[in-house]
């Protein structure tokens, strides 16, 4: 069946600008997950989704940082105003027990 | 604040000898997880390991889990080229809530030569 699917694969924004980074989640699965991984470095949790409730949003660095899962499946993270410092691949995952699935990511450059 | 140390963090191997990686994690946890990342790559799923003294194998590679010690361990059996890859291992945090937001290490990057 079809995996966790991520849109862009690829986004360069210059610094300021918004993005928005688009998760689909396997179909059925409650939770769905975002990690931010740095380069050389292991991912690092941004935020937890079940359903459509944001139960879990402790590893969001600042308040640029939105998440959103309106209908409980589709999941768009969003950063406003980026800097180098968001300059990362963006992982999602979803999962229908404790283990998880990823996609493929988005890296984002940050010029 | 949950810590997860993998040693060592880069790994030359040659072909055809045995390795260990090692995961350490600092706070109580019954369940660990083993992914590989290929460059530019996502993370796939190796090993659940769900309780303690839980072992798990597939092919070349084998994982165990001391809860106790807080300690996993990925062993690589007879390296082979397409085992090189970055290997990273992860815990629940916490593992008491139904949460599963996960704490990585910061993975052990291996190279297997001829």
């Amino acid at each position: 069946g079809a995996g966790v699917s991520q849109s862009p694969r690829y986004k360069v924004a210059k610094r300021g600008q918004d993005v928005a980074l688009r998760c689909d989640p396997i179909s059925g699965h409650v939770s769905l997950f975002w990690y931010q991984q740095a380069l050389g470095q292991g991912p690092e949790f941004l935020t937890y989704f079940q359903n459509e409730a944001q139960l879990d949003k402790s590893g969001l660095p600042s308040d640029r940082f939105f998440a959103e899962r309106p209908e409980g499946s589709v999941s768009t993270l969003k950063i406003q105003r980026t800097q180098q410092e968001d300059s990362a691949v963006y992982l999602c995952a979803s999962s229908s027990d404790y283990e998880q699935y990823f996609g493929p990511g988005t890296r984002l450059t940050v010029t | 604040e949950l810590k997860v140390e993998q040693n060592p963090l880069f790994l030359s191997m040659q072909e055809g000898k045995n390795y260990t990686i090692y995961c350490n994690y600092s706070t109580t946890s019954d369940r660990l997880y083993w992914y590989r990342q290929d460059p530019g790559k996502s993370l796939e799923s190796l090993f659940v390991l769900l309780s303690n003294g839980a072992v798990k194998q597939e092919g070349r590679l084998m994982a165990s889990l001391d809860t106790k010690a807080r300690l996993s361990t990925l062993h690589i059996t007879a390296a082979v080229h397409d085992l090189s890859a970055t290997y990273f291992c992860a815990v629940d945090i916490p593992p008491w809530s139904n949460d599963y937001k996960l704490s990585f290490g910061a993975g052990t990057t291996v190279t297997v030569r001829a």
